[in-house]
């Protein structure tokens, strides 16, 4: 199956950590992905975990990856304001494809 | 360096009516991926491209095709438009047309009348 599902929404307070979730279907995936659209813009990438790690950090992102469960989380430390976004992950075979399955994506929302 | 440029940024048409919409991928890369964006669907992937040649494509009826150039420019055209292809159309691209980085551009927001 190709289905990738996000919780829709997230509040968080400034400063707090913030965990976004993701679960997908296809345990042949070989990349996963974070991405962050902002209102009126395209997709930027946050970053992505190759399906053989467990855990990736960068600066304030940590993600990890659980693939008996194929569950993914991304979390966000010390939340800014900036970060209020639409999140989605993203999965992918690898090799010679672009083709990225997304989530549905998770409303992230901080307050201040 | 630049990034992906999508022109139009914003596009009215009336159905029945055609459009093409237009990407220039980052200096360098080869790849060229699309991808349309509705509340209702989600990120949905169309097609992707790959010195000239398409190499995958979505589950998208034949309306919607697209071509690369030499230059790796990408357009996308939409035939005998409907309301449903009221979208946010995506262009992405990479360097050598493996999913490691994927760039986006911002869109182009086409609204079918």
């Amino acid at each position: 199956g190709e289905d990738v599902e996000q919780s829709l929404f997230l509040s968080v307070r400034e400063g707090d950590s913030s965990v976004i979730n993701c679960t997908y279907t296809d345990s042949s995936s070989t990349y996963l992905y974070w991405y962050k659209q902002e209102p009126g813009a395209g997709l930027q990438l946050l970053t992505y975990i190759f399906s053989n790690m467990d855990m990736k950090q960068d600066q304030r992102l940590t993600v990890l990856l659980n693939k008996k469960d194929k569950h993914l989380s991304l979390r966000i430390a010390d939340t800014q304001t900036g970060d209020s976004a639409i999140y989605f992950c993203a999965e992918s075979k690898g090799g010679a494809t672009n083709k990225l399955i997304f989530g549905t994506g998770t409303l992230l929302a901080v307050q201040p | 360096k630049a990034g992906v440029t999508q022109t139009p940024r914003y596009l009215i048409k009336t159905r029945g009516q055609q459009v093409t919409l237009s990407c220039s991928p980052i200096s360098g890369h080869r790849s060229v991926s699309w991808y349309q964006q509705t509340p209702g669907q989600g990120l949905q992937f169309l097609f992707e491209y790959f010195s000239e040649t398409q190499r995958n494509k979505g589950n998208f009826p034949g309306r919607f095709s697209g071509r690369q150039f030499s230059n790796s420019r990408s357009e996308m055209n939409v035939s005998t438009l409907e309301l449903g292809d009221s979208a946010l159309y995506l262009c992405a691209s990479s360097l050598t047309g493996v999913t490691e980085k994927l760039f986006f551009g911002s869109g182009t927001q086409l609204s079918v009348l």
